[in-house]
């Protein structure tokens, strides 16, 4: 997606490993989301930055998962003790500037493979 | 609760076939409604979107929509599909501005030659 870059592209861990994802949006964009897309459970919303604090962190599932956000602009999903149900793709977002703001365009993704 | 709802999983239609896939929502203030298209391999891309005014938006792509309130429905059209709009769609609501969506579960449309 225009303005949201995410790395890695994939990333195949073991089992109960430690894994972080990165978002990197273009400059100027104090609001990212994170979100998870898994068979299953479609897409689910994750947790919400403005600027480096998160004031929507409603979506994490367990206390495994944490994200932060530093100057503002890129952002870490960190999951520690992988488990296979971590598996799915992990999709970035941020809102659109000017007349633009209320829709959320989106990253790649990260697809995240636990074994 | 807030809830979107796609009712067909898959859609199969022929190229050049007319298209409407379903959209219902819950929502108690009101919505900010998307269209997102996701292509294999591909993020997601937004279609169109209705926050207020004219009910009938027009999208990318050759997309429109309708926003029918008293059916709390949004519901994706296309007057003649294409071979390359083969993807998975996917209807979304939120409050607008900085807050999360909520998505539906998705429609993965095939299209036969």
């Amino acid at each position: 997606g225009a303005g949201v870059s995410q790395s890695p592209s994939n990333k195949v861990t073991e089992k109960g490993k430690d894994v972080e994802l990165r978002c990197d949006p273009i400059s100027g964009h104090t609001a990212l989301y994170w979100y998870r897309q898994s068979l299953g459970q479609g897409l689910e919303f994750l947790i919400y930055f403005q600027g480096n604090s998160a004031p929507d962190k409603s979506g994490l599932p367990s206390d495994r998962f944490s994200a932060e956000r530093t100057g503002g602009s890129v952002s870490t999903l960190t999951i520690q003790r992988t488990q296979q149900e971590d598996s799915a793709v992990y999709l970035c977002a941020i809102n659109g500037n000017w007349d633009r703001y209320n829709e959320q365009f989106f990253g790649p993704g990260t697809r995240l493979t636990v074994l | 609760a807030q809830s979107v709802t796609q009712p067909d999983i898959h859609i199969t239609v022929s190229e050049g076939a007319s298209l409407e896939l379903r959209c219902n929502y819950s929502y108690g203030a009101t919505p900010y409604l998307f269209w997102y298209v996701q292509s294999p391999g591909q993020g997601l891309q937004l279609l169109l979107k209705y926050f207020s005014g004219d009910t009938l938006v027009q999208g990318i792509k050759g997309f429109e929509a309708e926003f029918k309130r008293s059916q709390s429905s949004f519901n994706l059209r296309k007057p003649s599909v294409h071979w390359s709009d083969a993807a998975e769609y996917f209807c979304a609501v939120g409050p607008g501005g900085y807050n999360k969506l909520i998505f539906g579960a998705g429609t993965r449309l095939a299209v036969h030659p």
